[in-house]
């Protein structure tokens, strides 16, 4: 079965700083998909960045870029020019076949993020 | 457009009651899967509908159920609750272009 893990339970960064939340994860499929959701106190699960495993190309959207090193199974997420917004949990998840042509996702247990002033 | 919506927002139920949570997708999509998330950790999948089919299960007792109809809403239903049951129940709508679009989420408390 696929696990997720994120090592770091919280962390913080002042605002326009640079921080890293780190990801890796367990699987024998070749072939998946990696996700980034943010959850804010509003609770709804917000995607943030998706990474196509046959990609070799590290994904990127505006301040939130990826390091993903299949070969280690791990997928980093860093976020550029952090912003108050920013602030929220993180869930890094990885999408496993389920049969036929349907699909789940598996989460880790988050990382708060806290943005200082 | 309007975003994958779920109701009620609250609830409080009391062990050993039923409870039946609703989930409307995003227009177009067909697909729905449902999530339990207990506070402090990450969602886990529950259920995936397909054309009101059940296409995916989680390891989840029997007491969860869940259905899809045909305008593609779906309502997960759990029954005989226990206080472990407490939790944010998230529905999310699939489609192959879009992928996950989860909504809000329907925070359950069982007293």
């Amino acid at each position: 079965a696929q696990t997720v893990t994120q090592s770091q339970p919280e962390m913080s960064v002042q605002e326009a700083e640079t921080v890293t939340l780190s990801c890796t994860y367990d699987t024998s499929e070749s072939d998946y998909y990696l996700f980034w959701y943010k959850q804010p106190p509003s609770r709804q699960m917000i995607l943030v960045i998706r990474q196509e495993a046959y990609k070799q190309q590290n994904a990127t959207e505006n301040r939130f870029s990826v390091n993903f090193q299949k070969a280690a199974k791990s997928f980093s997420l860093k976020i550029s020019d952090s912003q108050l917004g920013d602030a929220a949990m993180y869930f890094c998840a990885y999408r496993s076949f389920i049969g036929g042509s349907n699909y789940k996702l598996t989460f880790g247990k988050g990382t708060l993020l806290t943005v200082n002033p | 457009d309007a975003g994958v919506t779920q109701s009620p927002t609250h609830l409080i139920k009391t062990r050993g009651q039923q409870v039946t949570l609703r989930c409307s997708p995003i227009s177009g999509h067909k697909s729905v899967s449902w999530y339990q998330q207990v506070l402090g950790q990450g969602p886990q999948f529950i259920f995936q509908y397909y054309e009101k089919e059940e296409r995916g299960r989680g390891n989840f007792p029997d007491r969860f159920s869940a259905r899809q109809f045909p305008n593609y809403s779906s309502e997960l239903n759990v029954n005989a609750l226990l206080l472990g049951d407490s939790a944010l129940y998230l529905c999310a709508s699939t489609s192959p272009l879009q992928g996950y679009t989860f909504g809000s989420g329907t925070r359950l408390t069982v007293v």
